[in-house]
């Protein structure tokens, strides 16, 4: 069965740093999402991409963060300087298009980050 | 704004109990209804879902009907197991046209843990 991947599954940094979370999605789905969740808090949306763009994006997601999809695999988030705030499991997600809505979110195992 | 209320966790049961997790939402429009299981040390699965009111989703002996005069949908389990053990999470997804990005709003998550 198709998977969405995260690699890596742990990410220590020092603050101030920058990261890049990585994410494949299933193969032939359009949508991706970036969520997050910090320890113990709910799963908070950051962002979604479609066609090469950011097609929303919430509070959370500032200049700081920036997502690309440099080639027909790959997703992937940026952090450009990280704040220990910042510590959280990062997930992914990928859909496709059905009868033009979005069908159901399949989610990657998570990339733990750990801001020192 | 949107938004998913669980019940307060944990919730702890003896094997073959009846399970009953509370969500209830605050949605513009006709939301399609997720809930998703956390296992320990895993990323988000889809348990089941719902897209229009008086849906029932079901999966793995769990079911939750899709009320919109009450704005729930409760999970339910007739007999749970100890491999129930696991973080839930009621979750939103607004129709594309109010929400062109397709994100899911998640409930604060409702951990379960059942005991032989």
């Amino acid at each position: 069965e198709p998977e969405v991947t995260q690699t890596p599954s742990h990410q220590v940094t020092q603050m101030g740093q920058e990261v890049i979370l990585r994410c494949v999605p299933i193969s032939n789905h359009l949508y991706f999402y970036w969520y997050r969740q910090i320890l113990g808090q709910k799963v908070e949306f950051l962002v979604s991409f479609y066609n090469n763009e950011i097609s929303e994006k919430s509070e959370i997601f500032d200049d700081q963060f920036s997502v690309e999809r440099p080639d027909g695999s790959n997703f992937t988030l940026k952090i450009r300087s990280t704040k220990l705030e910042d510590s959280a499991m990062y997930f992914c997600a990928s859909t496709e298009e059905l009868a033009g809505v979005q069908d159901t979110q399949y989610f990657g195992p998570g990339t733990r980050l750990t801001v020192l | 704004g949107d938004s998913v209320t669980q019940m307060e966790g944990p919730v702890t049961l003896s094997e073959e109990a009846f399970l009953t997790i509370n969500c209830t939402y605050t949605a513009t429009g006709y939301p399609s209804l997720f809930w998703y299981v956390q296992y320990p040390g895993e990323g988000l699965q889809l348990l089941l879902k719902a897209t229009k009111a008086d849906d029932k989703g079901s999966n793995k002996g769990f079911e939750a009907t899709y009320r919109k005069e009450t704005t729930s949908f409760h999970l339910e389990k007739g007999s749970v197991q100890v491999s129930d053990s696991a973080v839930y999470f009621c979750a939103l997804s607004a129709p594309s046209f109010y929400n062109q990005g397709g994100k899911l709003i998640f409930g604060q998550g409702t951990e379960l843990s059942v005991k032989p």
